[in-house]
Parts: structure tokens; sequence; C-alpha cells
């Protein structure tokens, strides 16, 4: 099982460009999660998802835009790249409401 | 609004127990949960609290008290590679998660 699993693990962009986070678990998970940690700080929930075809805003959203076509995968899209979306990005999936969250390994964004 | 605490830094000894307190106030409480983050890796489970009292998992042992609105960590003999970040995160009544800003746990020999 690879579990979840980001890409890129690292990404340097420039303002205004765009970008799309990749995020695919194979542990057939319903709810997947994506966050931002930025440093000193807790994690951010941006969008999350309970199941294909659902997609719903978390604390964080502005900037940022997700799909759910399938239960695999759930990328994240930077529209216009701002030097404040520069962050640790963490995707994240559970079986059920009540369950752990397993993380991916992370993808470094740094916006110039 | 909803609002996790935790201290900051902690620093002890190897060998020796530490304990990290976390106390929070959500919309209500579905469960909570505490994960252990190295530096520049992802989180990773640890332990999950829904009823009250004390989960023993090894060296790692999780306390909660919903009444008081408040849970520890506790880490028994110490070892250098627990010199990590500890995330305290509590499940609201929408089963959204809320974190807190994480306790960075420093070791020294």
């Amino acid at each position: 099982n690879a579990g979840v699993t980001q890409t890129p693990k690292f990404r340097i962009l420039k303002i205004g460009q765009s970008m799309t986070l990749q995020c695919t678990q194979d542990m057939n998970h319903n709810y997947m999660y994506w966050y931002r940690q930025d440093p000193g700080m807790g994690l951010k929930l941006i969008y999350y998802s309970v199941g294909a075809g659902i997609t719903d805003k978390g604390e964080v959203p502005n900037g940022y835009n997700v799909s759910r076509s399938t239960t695999e995968d759930f990328p994240l899209r930077l529209e216009l790249a701002a030097p404040s979306q520069t962050s640790v990005y963490f995707c994240a999936s559970m079986v059920r409401e009540a369950g752990e969250l397993f993380f991916g390994e992370g993808s470094r964004l740094t916006v110039l | 609004g909803q609002n996790i605490d935790q201290p900051t830094e902690m620093t002890a000894t190897e060998g020796a127990i530490v304990q990290i307190n976390c106390t929070y106030q959500t919309s209500g409480f579905n469960g909570l949960f505490w994960y252990q983050q190295h530096a520049g890796e992802a989180p990773t489970f640890l332990s999950y609290n829904v009823l009250d009292g004390l989960e023993e998992k090894g060296r790692f042992s999780s306390f909660l008290s919903r009444s008081k609105g408040y849970s520890y960590l506790l880490l028994k003999e110490l070892q250098m590679k627990d010199s990590a970040s500890y995330l305290c995160a509590v499940k609201d009544s929408n089963y959204q998660l809320i974190w807190g800003a994480g306790t960075k746990l420093i070791i020294k020999p």
C-alpha cells in the first residue's frame, strides 16, 4: 500500500503563475483533506471532500480550488499564486468521520 | 470561536518523563487526537481519546477530561528520537478537526 501520495514535493512559483498539487490515495477512503502549515502554526484546512463529486470549503479556501472526480484523487489548484501561499501543503485522508487521518509527505511551495 | 492551546516549546532530558498539556474550547466534541510530527515530515497518529480517562500505548499515554476541556500526552523513558512537535487536535460537532499550533519537544542527553 502506498497510502497517500502527493506530488510535487517541492516547487517554486512566480507570482501570478498557476499550478496543481496532486494527491492520490489507494486506501479507498471517502474523506480527503487539504491542509496548509505555516511555520509555528497549526494545520489550517483549505478544502475537504466526503466522497467523489462532493467538495466543501474549509477555514482558508481563498485562492484555491479542488475537484473530486474519483475516490482516489483530490487535486488542489492554485490559480494566481501569491507570496501568501508560500507554505507546506498536506493532503490527508480517512476512512470515516471518527477515524484517524493519514497524511501524505507534504508539498513545500514557495511563491516569489 | 474555537481554540486549542498547548505550550509552544518544552525541554526534557533523555530517560525522563514529560507531560504535554492541551486545553480546548470547541463547538461540540467528537474526540481528541495527538499526532507526532518530526521536522520536515508529515504528522503521524499517536492516540485518540473520546471518553474520559487514560489510554496507554507503550511509552506514550494520553489522558482526557471532557468536563475540563483538557488533555495531556505523557511520554516516558524519553529517547532522542522523541524530539519532535506534538500536535493536539479536536473533532468538533461537524467532525472537523481543529488543530493546536503544536508543542516542540527538545530532548537533551
